[in-house]
């Protein structure tokens, strides 16, 4: 499967824990985003690469969360003393710019669920 | 205010019936229009893609943009017990992806 991946699945934690979810993208896609979901919500944008670069964060991403892409390719979120608000979907999606369609191709997402 | 608006049903439908989903938007700017279809606990994936106004048609789904009226529709012909899922509204511009809420629709057989 050439396919967006995301690891875990589902992530159950702790109050206070911090928690890091994995995204491998599409090899050859240069762009990879960053998503939360809330049940009954839309996917809303977190923060973006272009490669190994970081061009843009949500004013709404605390600064618990944070975002690498070391050498362009996968990417890892991480959240530091997660809160029960944190729970939601993330989700991971990725798109080459070179393209003619703006499509990106999400992945199936990490649930999290804080206690 | 958001940037795009989506009435989140839900909508339930019986078999062969067409759905028209909607969402509204505030930002002339956008050019890039999408509809999404998500299945429960799954990530989105891309129904219709669309640039500026007009409709374009695939199979059973026709997407029509409105410009003038900041106004995206989905319709869905002879709807199926499997179109039943979320159907997700975005707009792109200046490399970023806005969403609405959402409209969950049910197909009833």
């Amino acid at each position: 499967d050439t396919g967006v991946s995301q690891d875990p699945r589902h992530k159950i934690t702790k109050r206070g824990q911090n928690v890091t979810f994995r995204c491998d993208p599409i090899s050859e896609h240069n762009r990879l985003y960053w998503y939360r979901q809330t049940l009954g919500q839309g996917p809303e944008f977190l923060t973006y690469f272009q490669n190994e670069a970081q061009l843009e964060k949500s004013r709404l991403l605390s600064d618990r969360f944070s975002a690498e892409r070391p050498k362009g390719s996968f990417s890892t979120l991480e959240i530091q003393r997660t809160e029960q608000g944190d729970s939601a979907m993330y989700l991971c999606a990725s798109r080459y710019t070179g393209g003619y369609y703006n499509e990106q191709f999400f992945g199936p997402g990490t649930r999290l669920t804080v206690l | 205010q958001k940037e795009v608006e989506q009435d989140p049903g839900p909508l339930s439908v019986p078999e062969g019936a067409i759905v028209s989903l909607n969402c509204t938007y505030s930002n002339s700017a956008f050019q890039y229009f999408m509809w999404y279809r998500q299945y429960s606990r799954k990530g989105p994936e891309l129904l219709m893609y669309t640039y500026s106004s007009g409709n374009k048609e695939d199979g059973r789904f026709t997407a029509q943009v409105d410009k003038s009226s900041k106004y995206i529709s989905l319709f869905i012909r002879d709807s199926q017990p499997s179109d039943s899922a979320t159907y997700l509204c975005a707009l792109y511009n200046f490399n970023k992806f806005y969403f609405g809420s959402g409209t969950k629709l049910n197909v009833k057989p």
